[in-house]
């Protein structure tokens, strides 16, 4: 198994352009989601989806866009980039309904916006 | 509103000292709570999680104590190592939406040799 794998691992944007981040997992797992990581912030959620075309909002949404079409897949698109989305994405997986629900994260994607 | 409050923010340990990390929620719902490790250039990985039916889970050098009536609960890893050095993130997640987790801000950890 390849676990969480994500790409790029390096991005840099200027204000205003769009791009998406690949997500993709091949341990069936039905809830994926998408963090950002700043120093001093910890990890904090952006969106999530507990399967195939269901999403919902974290706690960071603004300026963000995902989907889901099929379980292996959860993209994240940044629609118009801004300074303030320079970060570190993760995103991560887990089963629904395993008892210790431990989350496996992919190895991020550093994204500079200038 | 911060659910999760990690403290300290960073810590620096001598080689085979121990390293204790403090975390407080708010939520009463949550039930499950976790502890991911996470190194330079790498996603967080879990490390060692523990339910509040349990005061404590030991795996190897590393303690979770869990107080529920203080929602107060704590990594502790004995005989610290330098390969040790790492950001911790305490966690926690629970009730109507028990698949999301609500991380704590992390902890910076430097074992020195």
């Amino acid at each position: 198994n390849a676990g969480v794998t994500q790409t790029p691992k390096f991005q840099v944007l200027k204000t205003g352009q769009s791009m998406t981040l690949q997500c993709a997992q091949d341990m069936n797992h039905e809830y994926m989601s998408w963090y950002r990581q700043d120093p001093g912030m910890g990890l904090r959620l952006i969106h999530y989806s507990v399967g195939a075309g269901i999403t919902d909002q974290g706690e960071v949404p603004n300026g963000y866009n995902v989907s889901r079409s099929t379980t292996e897949d959860f993209p994240l698109r940044l629609l118009s980039a801004a300074p303030s989305q320079t970060s570190v994405y993760f995103c991560a997986s887990s089963y629904l309904r395993d008892r210790e629900r431990p989350q496996y994260f992919g190895p991020g994607t550093r994204l500079t916006v200038t | 509103q911060q659910q999760v409050k990690q403290s300290p923010q960073s810590l620096i340990v001598q080689k085979g000292g121990i390293s204790i990390i403090n975390c407080a929620y708010e939520n009463t719902a949550f039930d499950y709570f976790p502890w991911y490790q996470q190194f330079p250039g790498k996603g967080p990985a879990l490390l060692i999680a523990i339910r509040p039916d349990v005061s404590e889970k030991k795996e190897g050098r590393f303690t979770i104590s869990f107080n529920k009536s203080a929602k107060q609960f704590s990594l502790h890893i004995m005989d610290s190592q330098p390969g040790d050095s790492a950001t911790y993130f305490c966690a926690a997640s629970g009730g109507g939406s028990n698949y999301k987790l609500t991380f704590g801000k992390g902890t910076l950890l430097t074992v020195n040799p």
